[in-house]
């Protein structure tokens, strides 16, 4: 139990594109999910907090119109990179809590590579 | 600011125990120990998690100081999956409560 999806594993888009990126929870109901960035051979990053039906908490630094959050169902977030640039290339990885029943762990996503060209 | 020190790397034999330290001298009462790791080019994965008794599951054994100051992960028989990068953090066991990843501890397991 406890898995989280996420889609695609890997894209590759153009300078200018906006990519969007899927976190599933798929046998339970996240009500908090949080997305992080991780760039190569350093620690994952916070970008946000996302909560179902309401907006997202970014952390300081990160540009709410440019990484784009939707949390719209218990089950689904998705991240949409906006105007991509070489600089966004990156491992975005999500994450979402199981609840009181499996202590508050949070169980992460395997992870989206972005690569921009 | 990540709220533990690890090293920033260590080696273990395989089939031997392989034991990674942590500091957190200042947790908060209710603030539990989390371990996760990270194989490379994956997502986190849940390892264990203990508020001040020692804790064992079936990937590992967590032992906590009695002054909560520091713990150890014990990994009883390294294999050579088990080389990847060991994150040790304080947190709330709180839903809401965000993560915050230091660099954690790259473990090499050596054939």
């Amino acid at each position: 139990g406890a898995v989280v999806s996420q889609h695609p594993s890997w894209v590759i888009c153009k300078s200018g594109t906006s990519v969007k990126i899927e976190c599933r929870s798929l046998d339970f109901q996240a009500t908090t999910m949080f997305w992080y960035r991780q760039f190569p051979k350093q620690s994952l990053m916070l970008m946000a907090t996302s909560n179902e039906g309401s907006k997202a908490t970014y952390e300081q630094g990160v540009e709410k119109d440019k990484f784009l959050i939707n949390h719209a169902s218990l089950t689904l977030s998705t991240l949409t990179v906006t105007s991509a640039h070489p600089e966004d290339s990156s491992f975005y990885i999500c994450s979402a809590t199981a609840g009181t029943r499996l202590y508050n762990e949070q169980f992460f996503g395997p992870g989206t590579r972005l690569t921009v060209l | 600011d990540a709220k533990t020190t690890q090293p920033t790397s260590m080696d273990c034999a395989e089939g031997r125990a392989a034991n990674l330290p942590c500091n957190h001298s200042t947790i908060s009462g209710n603030e539990y120990v989390y371990w996760y790791r990270q194989i490379h080019s994956q997502g986190p994965q849940y390892i264990i998690h203990g508020l001040k008794n020692n804790e064992t599951n079936e990937m590992a054994s967590l032992i906590i100081t009695e002054d909560r100051k520091s713990s150890t992960l014990i990994l009883p028989h390294a294999t050579l999956r088990d080389t990847a990068v060991y994150y040790c953090i304080v947190r709330v066991a709180n839903r809401d409560d965000k993560i915050i990843f230091g660099k954690g501890t790259r473990l090499h397991i050596l054939p």
